[in-house]
């Protein structure tokens, strides 16, 4: 079964540093989402692409997280500086262009900042 | 726009009851419908979908859903629960148009007692 890869699956940072998650799409989908997950907020869109461009960033802090898709087999989530508030599941999910297939997430990344 | 609430956020069943998980939308264009499992320390999986076509959808592990347009509901069913299906369980809803957004309720963590 294709799949969505997500590295690294567990991560422990110290508050203030750098965190770069990565995600490689299902090969042909040409849309991708970084969603985050907690228990207090639920499932959260951060950010969307299509097509390598993004579509929608507004549910992501834009002075510490950024997002980009280098090339089609990679999307990137960055943290600069982290903080504990940012401790949560990291999901990526891909899918193309009809939605109506739906779209495959990613096994997360548990973020972790102390 | 589109808006999902699902409707408690804990149901408890007996293995070998029915399992019945509320969902209502909210959507400007015609609604593509999805229902999500998420099991312990995983990412989400598709169960199901409604792009449509047929009002009563059947998914995997014997769940299914319809979608009743008057209600601007999307619950999902499953006739007789087994301890497997003990998970936390994702409605979620996307425009039709070309947006392709993505957005989950609140999530419903099913638990099955013996």
């Amino acid at each position: 079964d294709a799949r969505v890869t997500q590295t690294p699956r567990h991560k422990v940072t110290e508050m203030g540093q750098e965190v770069t998650m990565r995600c490689q799409p299902i090969l042909g989908h040409n849309t991708v989402f970084w969603y985050r997950q907690t228990m207090m907020q639920g499932l959260e869109l951060l950010a969307y692409f299509r097509n390598r461009a993004p579509l929608d960033d507004s549910g992501m802090p834009k002075d510490r997280f950024s997002a980009e898709m280098p090339d089609a087999t990679l999307a990137t989530l960055k943290i600069q500086p982290s903080e504990p508030r940012d401790s949560a599941v990291y999901f990526c999910a891909s899918g193309d262009t009809n939605q109506a297939y739906g779209y495959t997430f990613g096994s997360g990344t548990r973020l972790t900042v102390v | 726009a589109q808006s999902v609430t699902q409707l408690g956020s804990h149901v408890s069943v007996s293995e070998g009851a029915l399992v019945l998980l509320r969902c209502n939308y909210s959507s400007s264009v015609p609604p593509y419908l999805f229902w999500y499992v998420q099991y312990p320390n995983q990412g989400l999986q598709l169960l199901l979908k409604y792009t449509s076509a047929a009002t009563l959808v059947k998914g995997i592990n014997g769940f299914e859903a319809e979608f009743k347009k008057s209600e601007t509901s999307f619950h999902l069913t499953k006739p007789s629960a087994h301890m497997s299906d003990a998970a936390e369980y994702f409605c979620a809803v996307t425009g039709s148009g070309n947006t392709g957004k993505l957005i989950f309720g609140q999530g419903t963590t099913l638990q099955v007692k013996p």
